[in-house]
C-alpha cells in the first residue's frame, strides 16, 4: 500500500535559519504530493502541492520539488520565522486507490526560537 | 463562507457511551472524509463519502459508523466508545475528488474516552 515517511521531530531552529524537512513516499500509482501545516490548536491547511514529476510547489517562502527518481518531496525554506512554528505533514493522493483520500506522514514539529 | 465546521470542539465520554460528531461544509463539495489524528501516526482515514447518500470504509473503520443524508453534512458515530478511540477527529472535504485537488479541513474535535 501507499505510505509516506517523514523525518522525526521536533526540529528546533533559530530564527532566519535554513529549514529542510525530508519526505519520501511509496505509491502504486502516479501520486500528487502535498505539504499541509497545522498551527497550534487549528486544523490542517494546505501549504503547497505538486501534481507531476519535477513540479515545484511554493507558498509563503516554502518550496518543495516532486522528485520521481528519488520518490521524494522535501520541504525547504531559506529563512524561518517564529511564526512558522507548527506541525508539517507530507501527504499523497494516489489515483490508483480510487478513494481520493490523502495518505499522511506522521508529521514533523518545527519549533523556531527567536 | 464558513468552510468546514465541526461540532463539538471537545467531548469527554465514558466507556460504552455513544455520541455523534457533526461535520458541515458550505462549499458544495461532493467528497467528504473523516480522519483521526494520533500522536506519532499522522492522520488516518476512518470513512469517506463520494456524494450524498454514499459512504465507504477507510483505513481504520472499526467502531465507527457514518451517514451522509445531506450533501453538506457528514456525521461520524461512535456506538460504544472505547479508550482506544481517544483521539482528535478531523473532517475534510473536496470538490470532486480528482487527484491533486486540495482537501479542506475543519478545526477538529478532541475526544477523550475514560
Amino acid at each position: 500500500g501507499d505510505s509516506v515517511t517523514q523525518m522525526e521531530g521536533p526540529v528546533t531552529l533559530s530564527e532566519e535559519a535554513f529549514l529542510t524537512i525530508n519526505c519520501t513516499y511509496t505509491a502504486t500509482g502516479y501520486p500528487s504530493l502535498f505539504w499541509y501545516v497545522q498551527y497550534p490548536g487549528e486544523g490542517l491547511q494546505l501549504l503547497l502541492k505538486a501534481t507531476k514529476a519535477d513540479d515545484k510547489g511554493s507558498n509563503k517562502g516554502f518550496e518543495a520539488t516532486y522528485r520521481k527518481e528519488t520518490t521524494s518531496f522535501h520541504l525547504e525554506k531559506g529563512s524561518v520565522q517564529v511564526s512558522d512554528s507548527a506541525v508539517y505533514f507530507c501527504a499523497l493522493s494516489d489515483p490508483d486507490t480510487g478513494r481520493r483520500a490523502l495518505t499522511f506522514g506522521s508529521g514533523t514539529r518545527l519549533q523556531v526560537q527567536p | 463562507n464558513a468552510g468546514v465546521t465541526q461540532t463539538p470542539k471537545f467531548r469527554v465520554l465514558k466507556t460504552g457511551q455513544s455520541m455523534t460528531l457533526l461535520c458541515a461544509q458550505d462549499m458544495n463539495h461532493e467528497y467528504m472524509y473523516w480522519y483521526r489524528q494520533d500522536p506519532g501516526m499522522g492522520l488516518r482515514l476512518i470513512h469517506y463519502s463520494v456524494g450524498e447518500g454514499t459512504t465507504a470504509k477507510g483505513e481504520v473503520p472499526d467502531g465507527y459508523n457514518v451517514s451522509r443524508l445531506k450533501k453538506q453534512n457528514f456525521l461520524l458515530g461512535l456506538e460504544s466508545a472505547a479508550p482506544s478511540q481517544t483521539s482528535v477527529y478531523f473532517c475534510a472535504s473536496s470538490y470532486s475528488g480528482v487527484t491533486g485537488e486540495t482537501q479542506y479541513f475543519g478545526p477538529g474535535t478532541r475526544l477523550l474516552v475514560l
